[in-house]
């Protein structure tokens, strides 16, 4: 079944811990991308990959670092989280090319920094 | 000026009624758009890709695309009450800061009553 999985599902931390959310897809997609949800704020970007190794910044990259050295997974790290980064964090990934194809999304991680 | 702007909801339409959801965007070069649904507490899916000027059908949706006027749209026919959810649009940028950037609006939360 093609998708795009993440781990953890929740998670509850502290302020400071270092956390990493994992992401799979098993979809051979060149594009991959981190987005945070708040309410009334909408998806915003945090970063995005085009392909192995080549990362970018989105909207709101502020305290979050990603690496892409494999096609598959695309890990965001929260070096020192905080309560500011509670938030509903979405990996997805798709086809990158003259006409960019639409999103596959995860199911989504609840992050609570406290 | 938000760069993928939708109009202000909640918007509710009783049952059998046609939804009508708006978007703009300021990308002037965007030539990818994209309409998600979400449901409360999960991830977006995709209802609809559009890439060029006019119309697209796909069972009661509708996607219509202006570029000169920098609007997408989506209509819903036919409404039921499974389609209460928050519709979302999303736009690719097309080159410089936006390039391989994806922009989604702040969403519309329909309601649809029977």
């Amino acid at each position: 079944e093609a998708q795009v999985t993440q781990n953890p599902r929740y998670l509850i931390t502290v302020t400071g811990k270092k956390l990493t959310v994992t992401c799979s897809q098993n979809m051979n997609h060149e594009y991959m991308s981190w987005y945070r949800q708040d309410p009334g704020l909408g998806l915003r970007q945090i970063y995005y990959s085009m392909n192995v190794e080549v990362t970018d910044k989105g909207d709101v990259p502020e305290g979050y670092k990603v690496s892409r050295k494999e096609k598959r997974n695309f890990p965001l790290i929260l070096e020192s989280p905080s309560p500011n980064q509670t938030s509903l964090y979405f990996c997805a990934s798709s086809l990158y090319g003259r006409s960019p194809q639409p999103q596959h999304f995860g199911d989504g991680t609840r992050l609570s920094i406290l | 000026q938000k760069e993928v702007e939708q109009n202000s909801g909640p918007l509710s339409v009783p049952e059998g009624a046609i939804a009508s959801l708006n978007c703009t965007y300021s990308d002037r070069g965007s030539q990818s758009f994209f309409w998600y649904r979400q449901y409360s507490g999960k991830s977006p899916e995709l209802i609809m890709s559009i890439y060029s000027n006019g119309d697209k059908e796909d069972g009661r949706f509708t996607a219509q695309l202006n570029k000169a006027s920098q609007y997408v749209s989506l209509l819903i026919r036919d409404s039921q009450p499974s389609d209460s959810a928050t519709y979302l649009c999303a736009v690719w940028g097309a080159g410089g800061t936006s390039y391989g950037k994806l922009t989604f609006g702040q969403g519309t939360i329909l309601t649809v009553h029977p």
